[in-house]
């Protein structure tokens, strides 16, 4: 059965600290690996990985997928009050049919 | 549209009622996804429709729950005979084409059932 396990399930920082996200998959055809904040309803769009080693980074926000160990990591430095949130990270089939994903992380940033 | 529309955004149901749920994709959005996420949980594939080809139902817990969709338009989902087990919130995704491009999510509806 394919899954999606996350860890830690949730985080408390204070504003300024550095948090790394985990998130490791046994996915039959693996595609991609997406992460999303997601707050109050709707889940946003972060980063989309296909390949393995290529970092990819968004402003506090960056990414790695190491494929041959299934799993990635997303880092956000200097964290700040709003990136409290709930953080997805689901993987996409080959097939592109399903987006599978896994429970999410709570971070709290505190002030 | 801007975005992925869904309405209600609450819909509060007796048990035993029928509801429909809808959701408008992003305009030339192929893909559609419809998600359930319970309480504390994680996002639970229920369907997915792909431009005109048979949608894959693969994840719909029980023939209670049906869905259409009209070529790249609208999608309703129908939950018939509601339970209180099906109180979660319902996310509909579209994406451009159905790989290598990231999902959209609506803003859910939240159903209650009581």
């Amino acid at each position: 059965e394919d899954k999606v396990v996350q860890s830690p399930l949730s985080l408390v920082v204070h504003e300024g600290d550095t948090v790394t996200l985990n998130c490791s998959y046994e996915v039959t055809n693996f595609r991609s690996l997406l992460w999303y904040k997601q707050e109050k309803k709707a889940p946003t769009f972060l980063f989309m990985l296909t390949s393995s080693g290529i970092e990819k980074k968004s402003g506090r926000l960056s990414s790695i997928l190491d494929k041959k160990e299934l799993f990635s990591i997303l880092n956000i430095t200097a964290t700040q009050t709003g990136d409290s949130a709930v953080y997805l990270c689901a993987v996409l089939n080959q097939a592109g049919t399903a987006l599978i994903f896994g429970k999410g992380t709570t971070l709290s940033v505190s002030s | 549209g801007a975005g992925v529309s869904q309405s209600p955004s609450n819909k509060v149901t007796e048990k035993g009622k029928d509801v429909e749920l809808r959701c408008d994709p992003i305009s030339g959005h192929t893909a559609l996804y419809w998600y359930r996420q319970r309480l504390g949980q994680g996002l639970e594939f229920l369907i997915y429709f792909q431009g005109n080809s048979a949608p894959d139902k693969s994840g719909l817990p029980s023939d209670r729950f049906s869905a259409e969709r009209t070529g790249e338009s609208v999608s309703t989902l129908t939950i018939q005979r509601t339970q209180q087990e099906d109180s979660a919130v319902y996310l509909c995704a579209s994406s451009l084409n159905r790989v290598e491009t990231e999902a959209f999510f609506g803003q859910g509806t939240r159903l209650t059932v009581v």
